[in-house]
């Protein structure tokens, strides 16, 4: 079966652009992920979506960034304005509840130039 | 603020022999552990996990130990195989909570022939 999926696999893109990273999850999982690890640096937390409640989005670093989620599937990652200090690999996974293991994709890499 | 500390960044160990790896954590409140691995330019995969009703899971050669009044836990793999060179992730949460796991900034495992 497919795994989650994440498109694109590597963007760069200039400093102050906006940029939408895309992530499709397992079929059938309703909690999504959105981490991000910057170099040298561990998974730092950004944002959760379950099922159809409101999405925790405690992580999230600033208001430049935001994420959806329709129809309970795909999500995007809409960073505004990027910064260099937004440069980095983000990570989406899913899960089929949110006490499961977590199943990443193979990430973004985000260059801002 | 790093609530899950890998303090050692690189670890490298012969073929054949056990390799341990550590995590320290300061949230008394985290009572969910699991081990992510990760291969370059892939996300992190599940390997094993432990609730705090436990201190010791196995999983053929891997073995997590949890030793709560320390804080503390390990990755065992015996015997380590080439294979197994990977990046290693130790992450936590309050399990009620689920999600929003913290990540320790992993530790890079070489297994040598």
């Amino acid at each position: 079966g497919a795994g989650v999926s994440q498109s694109p696999s590597n963007k760069v893109t200039e400093k102050g652009k906006d940029v939408e990273l895309r992530c499709d999850p397992i079929s059938g999982h309703t909690a999504l992920y959105w981490y991000r690890q910057s170099l040298g640096q561990g998974l730092e937390f950004l944002i959760y979506f379950q099922g159809n409640s409101a999405p925790d989005k405690s992580g999230l670093p600033s208001d430049r960034f935001s994420a959806e989620r329709t129809g309970g599937s795909v999500s995007t990652l809409t960073i505004q304005r990027t910064q260099q200090e937004d440069s980095a690999v983000y990570l989406c996974a899913s899960s089929g509840t949110h006490q499961s293991p977590l199943h990443f994709g193979n990430g973004t890499r985000l260059t801002v130039t | 603020d790093q609530q899950v500390k890998q303090n050692s960044p690189s670890l490298s160990v012969q073929e054949g022999r056990i390799s341990i790896l550590n995590c320290d954590y300061t949230n008394s409140m985290f009572d969910y552990f699991l081990w992510y691995k990760k291969y370059p330019a892939e996300g992190p995969t599940f390997l094993i996990s432990i609730s705090s009703i436990k201190d010791k899971n196995e999983d053929g050669r891997f073995t997590v130990f949890l030793n709560k009044s320390a804080k503390h836990l390990s990755l065992h793999i015996v015997p380590s195989q080439p294979g197994d060179s990977a990046v290693y992730f130790c992450a936590a949460s309050p399990r009620n909570s689920g999600y929003a796991l913290n990540f320790g900034k992993g530790t890079s495992l070489l297994v040598t022939p």
